[in-house]
């Protein structure tokens, strides 16, 4: 079931500009993570971030974390245009909940 | 959107022995994917199941540990063989549902201990 809220739904920018998606969600949490889907393929993995911590870098990604207002953000910086897909993000607490995703489009 | 029937939901496995979890969609589907989520880990991708031809492995990932079978496009399994503890986890099935590709369905997911 749903429980992140990634906002926005889609977001379409130019080549190296930066992205950034944000995710809330309602209950306590153990971890964060965010996931990319490419059109039509599996979910893969980018970064996952504990609830004791409040930032983490991947490469070209940065991700935040508040616990005190229930809301995550995923930074892209210098996007290429394979970055193309959607990006989730799921909470871990009790159970595993996704969000809805962001599509991002990243034109040449 | 589909629905996706998995089973077992759990098992207790002794190691060395192999179990095999199925898939049942109610719609036909392309590929199929089966994730292992490891106790407070992320979901990571095994493979991708795509009917009529062997699965695609992803790294860290070998066919002789977790063969997999599609023999239509509505049915899936998974075994983890020669089990050990370290293969304690939940392992999930999942489709992509959605227009463009994009958003997916999973499983209910099996909880998998190896004693």
């Amino acid at each position: 079931s749903q429980q992140g809220e990634e906002d926005p739904q889609a977001l379409s920018i130019q080549e190296g500009e930066n992205a950034t998606m944000n995710c809330s969600y309602k209950t306590s949490i153990n971890n964060l993570q965010w996931y990319r889907q490419n059109s039509g393929r599996g979910l893969v993995h980018l970064i996952l971030i504990r609830s004791n911590e409040r930032e983490k870098h991947s490469g070209r990604l940065r991700v935040t974390l508040d616990t005190s207002k229930k809301s995550s953000s995923l930074l892209i910086t210098a996007s290429r245009a394979a970055d193309t897909a959607s990006y989730f993000c799921a909470t871990e607490g009790n159970d595993m909940r996704f969000g809805a995703g962001t599509r991002l489009t990243v034109k040449p | 959107s589909a629905v996706i029937s998995q089973k077992p939901s759990r098992d207790i496995c002794q190691r060395g022995t192999s179990l095999t979890i199925q898939c049942q969609v109610d719609s036909q589907v392309t590929m199929m994917f089966w994730y292992r989520q490891q106790p407070g880990q992320s979901l990571t991708l095994i493979a991708t199941a795509n009917q009529g031809s062997e699965a695609t492995y992803e790294s860290g990932f070998v066919i002789d540990k977790f063969p997999i079978s599609r023999p239509n496009l509505t049915f899936s399994t998974l075994t983890v063989s020669n089990m050990s503890p370290e293969d304690s986890s939940i392992y999930l099935c999942s489709v992509v549902t959605g227009v463009g590709g994009y958003g997916y369905t999973f499983g209910s997911g099996t909880r998998l201990t190896v004693v």
